[in-house]
This record gives C-alpha cells, sequence and structure tokens, in this order.
C-alpha cells in the first residue's frame, strides 16, 4: 500500500541524547517535511525538502537536523540542543509544483524525554 | 510567516447538528486543505481546494474557498459522533510553504 510509514511509535529519550526519528514514502513525492505538534496546539514546520540533497529550515529548526540522501526517506534527528523536545512530531510529503501541493501525514511518532 | 486564524477553537455540539468553521489569512493563498485529526495519529485529508470559489463536497463534508483567496469554511452537516476530531485547515502561500491553523476541536453530544 502507498504512504508514509513513520517509527518509531513512541521514543523516550534521556536529557543530553540525540535521537533519529524514521521517515519513509512510497508515494514517489518529491518533498518532504517535519512538523512538530504540542498538545492543543497546530502543526509547526521544523525542516522541509523539495529534492534529494536539498532541505530548509522551518519556522522552528533550531535543535533539529535532517538529511534528505534518499527521495523516499528523510530521517529527523532531535539533538540535545533541542530544549523541550517533547511533542508529536509528524512526516509528510508532497509533489511540488504550483496545483495541487497536497500535503500527506504519516501517523507520527511521540518522543518523551524522561 | 503567514499564519492562519482558525475559529472557533472549540465546538460542543448535539448529535446530528450542522457545524461550521472557518479559516482567515492576511496572505493571499493559492491552495486551502482541510484535514482531520484523531488522537494520536496523523491528520487525514478531508478537502482540497485549488482554486477561488470552488465549493466542494465529500459526503457530509463541503468547503469552499474564499472569491478572496484569503479565507476559506468547513461545513460538516448532520454530525454523528465519529466526527469527533480536531480539524485542521492548511493554507499554501506559494509552493512547498504550507501553514496550518490551530484546529477546531469538535465534540459530539450523542
Amino acid at each position: 500500500d502507498g504512504g508514509i510509514t513513520q517509527s518509531p511509535k513512541y521514543l523516550f529519550r534521556k536529557e543530553g541524547q540525540n535521537v533519529t526519528l524514521s521517515c519513509e514514502q512510497n508515494l514517489n513525492h518529491d518533498a518532504m517535511y517535519w512538523y512538530r505538534q504540542d498538545p492543543g496546539q497546530g502543526l509547526r514546520l521544523i525542516y522541509y525538502s523539495q529534492i534529494v540533497n536539498d532541505f530548509q529550515k522551518g519556522d522552528i529548526a533550531e535543535g533539529y537536523s535532517v538529511s534528505r540522501e534518499k527521495k523516499e526517506s528523510f530521517p529527523l534527528t532531535v539533538t540535545s540542543a533541542q530544549k523541550n523536545p517533547t511533542a508529536f512530531y509528524l512526516c509528510a510529503s508532497s509533489f511540488p509544483g504550483f496545483l495541487g501541493n497536497t500535503i500527506y501525514f504519516g501517523e507520527g511518532s511521540w518522543l518523551t524525554v524522561v | 510567516g503567514q499564519q492562519l486564524n482558525q475559529s472557533p477553537q472549540s465546538m460542543f455540539i448535539q448529535e446530528g447538528e450542522d457545524v461550521s468553521m472557518n479559516c482567515t489569512s492576511s496572505s493571499i493563498f493559492n491552495t486551502w486543505l482541510w484535514y482531520k485529526q484523531d488522537p494520536g495519529e496523523g491528520p487525514v485529508l478531508l478537502i482540497a481546494l485549488y482554486k477561488a470559489g470552488e465549493l466542494t463536497s465529500n459526503g457530509r463534508l463541503t468547503a469552499q474557498f474564499g472569491i478572496t483567496r484569503k479565507d476559506s469554511f468547513l461545513n460538516i452537516s448532520a454530525s454523528i459522533p465519529s466526527d469527533v476530531g480536531i480539524y485542521f485547515c492548511a493554507g499554501q502561500p506559494r509552493n512547498n510553504d504550507m501553514r496550518f491553523g490551530a484546529g477546531t476541536r469538535l465534540t459530539v453530544k450523542p
């Protein structure tokens, strides 16, 4: 089935550790995104990538890093520099272009700092 | 960046009632999308709008792309308990820069 797969669903991190969230899509989408969602709030853009080997910072990129070595994959690393990383993380993808740029989401990953 | 104002923030309605929510922006958008999110899950696309004035339905859901290109609304008719969730609007002011509203939390009482 076509879709966006995020893993793990739940992740616990000790303070000072880096963790990586995986995102894989088989929709043949060029663009991929990472959003952060805090309880009761909307989605905030962390990073996005329009094409392989290229990515741009979103609104809240500090403390995060990404890579885009393959079209299908866009992993997000939450570094120890991110002071408040506990949140729900959503990966998304879309075709680029002026019209029809509909974003589809994965099922999300919960990150908790313990 | 451009932000969307989504209202209302929450709604408590009786089963069978109609629901209306909207999003506005100070900027012109090229695309409006409406999503529903269940707790602990990713948002699921409900309706996508690409042209000013466009009115699109998906079952009991109807959404419109405002003629000024700065707003959109979503209506749900004859609500049922499974309509419970958070509804997000999203707008695209330019390529690959989707902006999201803060969401409308819908509660349906049987």
